[in-house]
């Protein structure tokens, strides 16, 4: 099983700052890698697949980067709506998720 | 624009099983795979298994081997996952989401609203 990990843990940052969150793969998973925003209540929601591409409707404030075992996922400018729980998630070799990054206000 | 809505909420007796439905409206069912995950309280995202609704074909993630059944009916255009023996540690909201069939497309989108099952004695 391919293990994904996280970090941080938790990032706090201010509202209209950048964010970079981290997902690393224990192997190689090409660009077979999607990322994930959910808030408290709700499914989670795609926002990047094949690493760094947005999915329909993401802003453009959100960006991926990265292949093979590191990856990131930035937010340029952070909105009050951006603050929630960051998944990684691979899918080169069936289907693992990362622990998730929670994002906090600072 | 396709849209998956889960059954509603759910509370099961240690041993007993329940099954979730998940039907898909606005798109061809066919053309996709229906994959569960579930969310356990404070925890993160775990994949159980899917199903290829066109082939009937179900894969399962090695830890629910043997306890979890997927299956599809097409001319409803619904999945259904159904967790048997179940224990505390089952307590979880589980999602289903649609999957790309091609191997360069597997990403999860969308998901439906998730269903809540309760263990408890």
């Amino acid at each position: 099983e391919i293990v994904m990990t996280q970090s941080p843990a938790t990032l706090s940052v201010s509202p209209g700052e950048r964010a970079t969150l981290s997902c690393r793969a224990s192997q190689s998973v090409s660009s077979n890698l999607a990322w994930y925003q959910q808030k408290p209540g709700q499914a989670p929601r795609l926002l990047i697949y094949g690493a760094s591409t947005r999915a329909t409707g993401i802003p453009a404030r959100f960006s991926g980067s990265g292949s093979g075992t590191e990856f990131t996922l930035t937010i340029s400018s952070l909105q009050s709506e951006d603050f929630a729980v960051y998944y990684c998630q691979q899918y080169n070799n069936w289907y693992t998720f990362g622990q998730g990054t929670k994002l906090e206000i600072k | 624009q396709v849209q998956l809505v889960q059954s509603g909420a759910e509370v099961k007796k240690p041993g007993s099983s329940v099954k979730v439905s998940c039907k898909a409206s606005g798109g061809t069912f066919s053309s996709y795979t229906i994959s569960w995950v579930r969310q356990a309280p404070g925890q993160g995202l775990e994949w159980m298994g899917r199903i290829i609704p066109i082939l009937g074909i179900a894969n399962y993630a090695q830890k629910f081997q043997g306890r979890v059944t997927i299956t599809a009916d097409k001319s409803t255009s619904t999945a259904y996952m159904e967790l048997s023996s179940l224990r505390s540690e089952d307590t979880a909201v589980y999602y289903c989401a649609r999957v790309g069939i091609a191997a360069a497309s597997n990403w999860f989108d969308p998901w439906g609203q998730g269903t809540l099952v309760t263990v408890s004695s």
